[in-house]
């Protein structure tokens, strides 16, 4: 089965300053790839998704980069602030698996104002 | 983005009663739910699939008798752990798979301490 490794577990940056957590996966048959904000005692929230028909998307401060031949994706997040602080979560799927998603261990982030 | 909601948020139960959790999607039909099991620090950890109108689908070493998973409509599916133990007590998430966007979206959780 798929088998998602994301790194780094923790992550502290300075308000203002980029951030990075990438994720590698095994199964060359997956093509979603979304990634979830997880804040304290509450369910993850989709922030952004990638689909392997493309290399990289934007969303505001966040961008999320794809490379299938490496079979690894990466979330950057720019100008931090103090609110980004969460667990963020990657993930892998087969769209034609409805869904059924492998996830990351998570990365903390801590953004210090 | 579309809305998965839970309830209860938090439940605490006694050693032996059967407490039931509902998910409901909101805005949207979900014909494919997911159920996820949460310990503090930890990733989630996928229980089983729950598709409308069928028997839900559990993952290795989770037991389906102990939770009972009903898929009754396109936007409710209710998690029923049964004989709850302390060792059940967990934070637990449902998911709804949004087929026009392809995209999962998640529940805010329910916490559940069994004493």
């Amino acid at each position: 089965g798929e088998n998602v490794e994301q790194h780094p577990s923790t992550l502290s940056v300075q308000e203002g300053d980029s951030a990075v957590i990438k994720c590698t996966y095994s199964d060359s048959a997956s093509n979603y790839f979304p990634w979830y904000k997880q804040e304290l005692g509450k369910g993850p929230q989709l922030i952004i998704d990638i689909r392997s028909n493309v290399g990289e998307k934007k969303d505001q401060r966040i961008a999320v980069t794809l490379n299938k031949t490496a079979k690894h994706f990466s979330l950057h997040i720019t100008e931090t602030q103090p609110e980004d602080s969460a667990v963020y979560f990657c993930a892998a799927s087969i769209n034609t698996n409805a869904g059924k998603s492998t996830f990351g261990d998570g990365t903390t982030l801590t953004v210090k104002p | 983005g579309a809305v998965v909601s839970q309830h209860p948020s938090w439940v605490i139960c006694k050693s032996g009663t059967s407490v039931k959790i509902e998910c409901r999607s909101l805005d949207f039909q979900a014909t494919t739910m997911f159920w996820y099991r949460q310990f503090p620090k930890q990733s989630l950890m996928l229980m089983a699939t729950s598709n409308e109108g069928s028997k839900a689908t559990y993952e290795q070493g989770v037991e389906k008798d102990k939770f009972l998973i009903n898929h009754a409509s396109l936007t409710l599916s209710t998690l029923t752990v049964t004989s709850a133990h302390p060792e059940d007590s967990s934070f637990y998430i449902c998911s709804a798979w949004h087929s026009p966007g392809y995209e999962q979206y998640f529940g805010p959780g329910t916490r559940l301490t069994v004493t």
